[in-house]
């Protein structure tokens, strides 16, 4: 039978390249996003955070852009390695209210060396 | 840089035994929380606790779930009667704020109900 949840979209980029995944996500009323990188065996490691009243935050090698208007939220990962190989998730979440943090489905990012 | 510890890193437990799963937040954090994956899906919220309630918890926490904070140290989720659909990746987090701050996770325990 189908195994739900287990085809995961899949980004393979050369290593040195830069990276862009892409997330949608559902609550207009979110304010608080966060990029989450998971290892095989692992539990998810904090990357980078923005807030509703940012359109970008820039890191170390990463950048999160985020939409408002069209809900989108995005990671980019510049020259890319192959240590950044993994799942990564978006989460989004409130900065008042009852809203617990809560994940997107994730993408897995294969660097080819 | 602290971090957050659970134990075991793998759980093998029969159908309807219970299990206690075991966690050490980071020192200075004060909200605690549990989330599972299913093999392969999403991380799911199970449960938020701060100072010493349950915040807030997901469907999935149902009656057969508890956590309990037994000293200053350890956050525990304990399964009353384990089901063969409760096999997952449990991960522990906390954070410094309830909201509008990172949840910092450990690596999981993997619990296999056969």
């Amino acid at each position: 039978g189908e195994s739900v949840g287990l085809h995961l979209p899949t980004l393979s980029v050369q290593e040195g390249d830069n990276s862009i995944i892409n997330c949608a996500y559902s609550n207009s009323a979110s304010d608080y996003f966060i990029w989450y990188k998971q290892e095989s065996g692992k539990g998810p490691q904090f990357i980078i955070d923005i807030r509703s009243n940012m359109d970008k935050r820039q890191g170390q090698r990463v950048t999160v852009l985020l939409n408002k208007t069209v809900k989108h939220l995005s990671l980019q990962i510049a020259a890319t390695q192959p240590g950044d190989s993994a799942v990564y998730f978006c989460a989004e979440g409130g900065v008042a209210g009852n809203t617990p943090l809560v994940f997107g489905k994730g993408t897995r990012l294969s660097v080819i060396a | 840089e602290p971090e957050v510890t659970q134990t075991p890193s793998h759980q093998v437990t029969q159908m309807g035994q219970e299990v206690i799963l075991r966690c050490v937040p980071i020192s200075n954090h004060l909200y605690f929380y549990w989330y599972r994956q299913i093999l392969g899906q999403k991380v799911e919220f199970l449960v938020s606790f701060y100072n010493n309630e349950i915040s807030e918890k997901s469907e999935i926490f149902d009656d057969q779930f508890s956590v309990e904070r037994p000293d200053g140290s350890n956050f525990t989720l304990k399964i009353r009667s384990t089901k063969l659909e409760d096999s997952a990746m449990y991960f522990c987090a906390s954070s410094v704020r309830d909201r509008g701050s990172p949840l910092h996770f450990g690596n999981g325990t993997r619990l296999t109900v056969t």
